[in-house]
């Protein structure tokens, strides 16, 4: 049973590009949670989905970003026109029950801007 | 507030010496509760999770103690080795289901 995948593991834009990241949850878990973390920092909570639905997302810019998780297919976090200040570790998580399970660990997508 | 700090606390333990990382949460209406690993380059790893109508958990080596009159969360890790070294983080459900992740603690081996 894999783990949480997420991919790219690295990805470099130029400022003003648009940044996609994918996160497919473990088998059977349809849930899933994006997390941002600085160097030296913690985790903090970006969105909350569940398929085809945004649960909550309070943590995430109200520009910029958006987020999805369709029927079929990974969860996708899109930054367009990505600025320095973008930069971090993106985690996604997933869990079989939100909330109520432990969250599962991708190994995160390192974004570096330009 | 939600993971800030820009620097992580550190605690430097004996190898063999027991740890005791702690953390305090703010939402006296959290439930359930986490304790996270993260090693370098790595996405968190769970360790030991606890519910609000609990006290205490063990699981292997570690503990985990919930004060819910202070607002209080420890983890003990025993006879630490140096594969304990990480930063640790807790984290807390609050609502229905957002995940909440405090500051987070690094913890260091000495030989």
């Amino acid at each position: 049973n894999a783990g949480v995948m997420q991919n790219p593991r690295h990805l470099v834009r130029r400022r003003g590009q648009e940044a996609r990241l994918r996160c497919s949850p473990m088998k059977g878990h349809s849930h899933v949670y994006w997390y941002r973390q600085l160097p030296e920092e913690g985790l903090k909570f970006m969105v909350y989905l569940q398929k085809e639905n945004i649960i909550d997302e309070s943590g995430m810019p109200k520009e910029r970003f958006s987020a999805e998780f369709p029927k079929e297919g990974p969860s996708i976090l899109r930054i367009q026109q990505v600025v320095r200040g973008d930069s971090a570790a993106y985690f996604c998580a997933s869990s079989l029950d939100g909330g109520k399970e432990k969250l599962f660990f991708g190994s995160g997508t390192q974004l570096s801007v330009l | 507030g939600e993971s800030v700090g820009l620097h992580l606390p550190t605690l430097s333990v004996q190898e063999g010496d027991n740890s005791i990382i702690n953390c305090a949460y703010s939402n006296s209406a959290s439930d359930y509760f986490i304790w996270y690993k993260q090693e370098s380059g790595k996405g968190p790893q769970f360790i030991i999770d606890i519910r609000s109508n609990m006290d205490k958990r063990q699981g292997q080596r570690v503990t985990v103690l919930l004060n819910k009159t202070v607002k209080h969360l420890s983890l003990q890790i025993a006879a630490t080795q140096p594969g304990d070294s990480a930063v640790y983080f807790c984290a807390e459900k609050r609502g229905a289901s957002k995940i909440i992740f405090g500051s987070g603690t690094r913890l260091s081996i000495r030989p």
